[in-house]
């Protein structure tokens, strides 16, 4: 069974630094992307980017760009995502998804999701 | 970015009956060269992560009861319940992933009338 297993809330301070985790089983970690969604308090679905575990070739949208830092340990087949300085707008659900494959092409759609990990950042 | 605007933003029907979502996207979603609509469906319940409902604009995931269809084609698509149950109160959202980043509607909840 495909599962991807977040690591729990937190709650961190303005300015901190943070770095949550999505741990892949039941399928080949390395040759699937896995990708982070964020969820905003009573909105909707943003898309961050992703990573390939097997080579930890990473894309980034626009929008996230330096602003966060995606990266894969494949001996523990696990993504991460990190912060080094929260902003109070980093308050968040965050989803890992893992992204399709069909007939060794991957599209940037979403068949698995972790089961979320709140961020609050608040002084 | 592609913008993916969905219409209405809430409905409220009767259990049995029809709910019918729209989904426009800025720009055509159709690749021509394989003829198929980039366009995806999900479902989030209350608590819990999105679930993917449809792809390919029609295709259902396995599982996925057979009330739910997809259809439309290059900017216009719609999720059709086809006899809403209690179990399908939710938010539905569309996506793109024509080109990346890939884009969410903003969300069409549905609830019992």
């Amino acid at each position: 069974e495909v599962q991807l297993v977040q690591s729990g809330a937190e709650v961190k301070k303005p300015g901190e630094s943070l770095k949550i985790s999505c741990k892949g089983s039941g399928y080949s970690f390395t040759s699937f992307w896995i990708g982070w969604v964020r969820q905003m308090p009573g909105k909707g679905l943003e898309w961050m980017g992703m990573i390939y575990p097997g080579d930890s070739d990473t894309r980034y949208s626009p929008s996230f760009r330096g602003q966060v830092t995606i990266s894969a340990d494949k001996s523990i087949t696990t993504a991460f995502l990190q912060w080094s300085s929260l902003k109070a707008s980093d308050t968040a659900m965050y989803y890992c998804v893992r992204q399709v494959e069909l007939a060794t092409i991957t599209y940037n759609y979403f068949d698995y999701w972790g089961q979320g990990t709140l961020v609050t950042v608040s002084s | 970015d592609i913008v993916m605007t969905q219409s209405p933003d809430s409905l409220a029907v009767s259990l049995g009956e029809r709910a019918t979502i729209n989904c426009k996207s800025s720009q055509s979603v159709l690749y021509s060269s394989n003829n198929k609509n980039y366009l995806a469906w999900y479902q989030q319940k209350p608590g819990q992560p999105p679930k993917l409902l449809i792809y390919w604009a029609s295709t259902r995931e396995s599982g996925v009861p057979d009330r739910f269809s997809g259809s439309g084609s290059g900017t216009d698509f719609t999720l059709t319940i086809s006899s809403l149950q209690a179990e399908d109160v939710a938010v539905y959202y569309c996506q793109h992933y024509y080109t990346t980043p890939p884009t969410f509607g903003q969300g069409t909840k549905v609830e019992i009338q």
